[in-house]
Order: structure tokens, then C-alpha cells, then sequence
């Protein structure tokens, strides 16, 4: 059972379009976090968003978690190559404990 | 970077052979985990700890056993390794009252 439900699992667009991967859940989350994935290494954290409602600016990548703290967005403004990878989110229900993973959006973004 | 270690980086075996993969951090850190990450399935939790000698299950725990003797060690062990077992199989540490989690470079594991 998939608790996090990440959509779309592939994206593939051109330089300086905009995009948003979503992350659904039917339960709540404590925090949620966002990470991304390039080949042949592990996973490197972005952001964390603990507040229902919640909205977090990374340069041109804007995260919300939802007010209801089931759900979250990653909106990426003008996409450059560099912003290719896999990102992941994942839901924490307690301190110090478990992840739960989404299957992760595969973005390429072609020059 | 957290200090994580993971080995071997690549490995190749043939079905009913055991197999350890080898996970180590520099910080002391309690918490630990392994995972596998397959195509369309983001990141699944095999095993964790919370310290030397106290581990636990994982959603896909079965195939898999784990050993913590040491607070820097956590090995992960495919008693008998079977095809869909092939993978690539992370380790990750969480700081003390944090979610996040700090992940090493992966092993790519084979099994033919």
C-alpha cells in the first residue's frame, strides 16, 4: 500500500517552463519532506514543512504543505538542465522515526 | 555530508548465495535505516535501529536480516539472495529529534 501518492512519475519539458509535482496522502504527516535524487547517489534533502498551510522558497522551487498536513506541492518556476533528477517526498508521523517514501517524478528538462 | 559509508558500491552474485552489505557513519548517530529503491516504487524501508543491538522491521523486511553491534556499523544481510532481490539499497542515519535523514551513496546489487 502506497501511503504518499506522488504524481506525475515522469515529466519531461524544455528549459524555462513551469512545472508541479504533487504529494497525496490520506493521512497526516508530522512534517514532509522533499528530496532529490541524481544518478549514483542518495537522496539529498531540499526542504522541510512542518506547518499546515506552510510555504517555503528555494530560489526558483516554492514547496506549501497542505493545510490539513496530508498533502504538499513542489512548484518549480523557469525549469533549467541543471534541475534534472528525481525528487522524492516523504512523510515523518513522529520525531526520530520512519519515512514514508512517495515513488518519486522523474523531471528531465531539455536545453 | 554525514558521514555515511556504504560497502561495497557495486556488487554481482548468483541466486542462493548470502550477501552483507556493509553501512557505516562517522557521527554516532542512534538512528539508522536501510532501504531499497526500485523503479516506481521510490524508497521502501527493510530494516531500522535505534541503537546497538535494538533493530526492527521494515514494510519489506522478508529475505533480509539486519546486525548492529556497533553505533557505527549497521550491516544488511540477504540470507540467501534471490532475483528480486536486485536493487539498489541505501542507508540512511537521522540526527537525534530530526526526521530528516542523511543517505550515503548506495550499493547497486545484482543477482543473476
Amino acid at each position: 500500500t502506497q501511503l504518499l501518492e506522488q504524481s506525475p512519475q515522469f515529466l519531461s519539458i524544455q528549459e524555462g517552463e513551469n512545472l508541479t509535482v504533487y504529494c497525496n496522502s490520506s493521512s497526516v504527516f508530522s512534517s514532509l519532506q522533499w528530496y532529490r535524487q541524481e544518478p549514483g547517489e542518495g537522496p539529498v534533502l531540499l526542504v522541510t514543512v512542518v506547518t499546515g498551510g506552510e510555504v517555503k522558497k528555494l530560489k526558483r522551487l516554492t514547496f506549501q504543505f497542505g493545510d490539513a498536513r496530508k498533502d504538499s506541492s513542489l512548484h518549480i518556476t523557469a525549469a533549467q538542465p541543471g534541475d534534472t533528477g528525481l525528487y522524492l517526498c516523504a512523510g515523518a508521523r513522529n520525531q526520530g522515526g520512519k519515512l514514508i517514501f512517495g515513488q518519486g517524478t522523474e523531471l528531465s528538462v531539455k536545453p | 555530508d554525514a558521514g555515511i559509508t556504504q560497502s561495497p558500491r557495486h556488487k554481482v552474485t548468483e541466486t542462493g548465495t548470502p550477501v552483507t552489505l556493509r553501512c557505516h557513519q562517522t557521527e554516532n548517530h542512534r538512528y539508522m535505516y536501510w532501504y531499497r529503491q526500485d523503479p516506481g516504487h521510490g524508497l521502501r524501508l527493510i530494516h531500522y535501529s535505534y541503537g546497538v543491538k535494538d533493530t526492527d522491521k521494515g514494510e519489506v523486511s522478508d529475505g533480509y536480516s539486519v546486525s548492529r553491534s556497533k553505533t557505527e556499523d549497521f550491516l544488511l544481510t540477504l540470507e540467501s539472495a534471490t532475483s528480486s532481490q536486485t536493487s539498489v539499497y541505501f542507508c540512511a542515519i537521522a540526527r537525534e529529534g530530526q526526521n530528516i535523514q542523511y543517505f550515503g551513496a548506495g550499493t547497486r546489487l545484482s543477482v543473476l
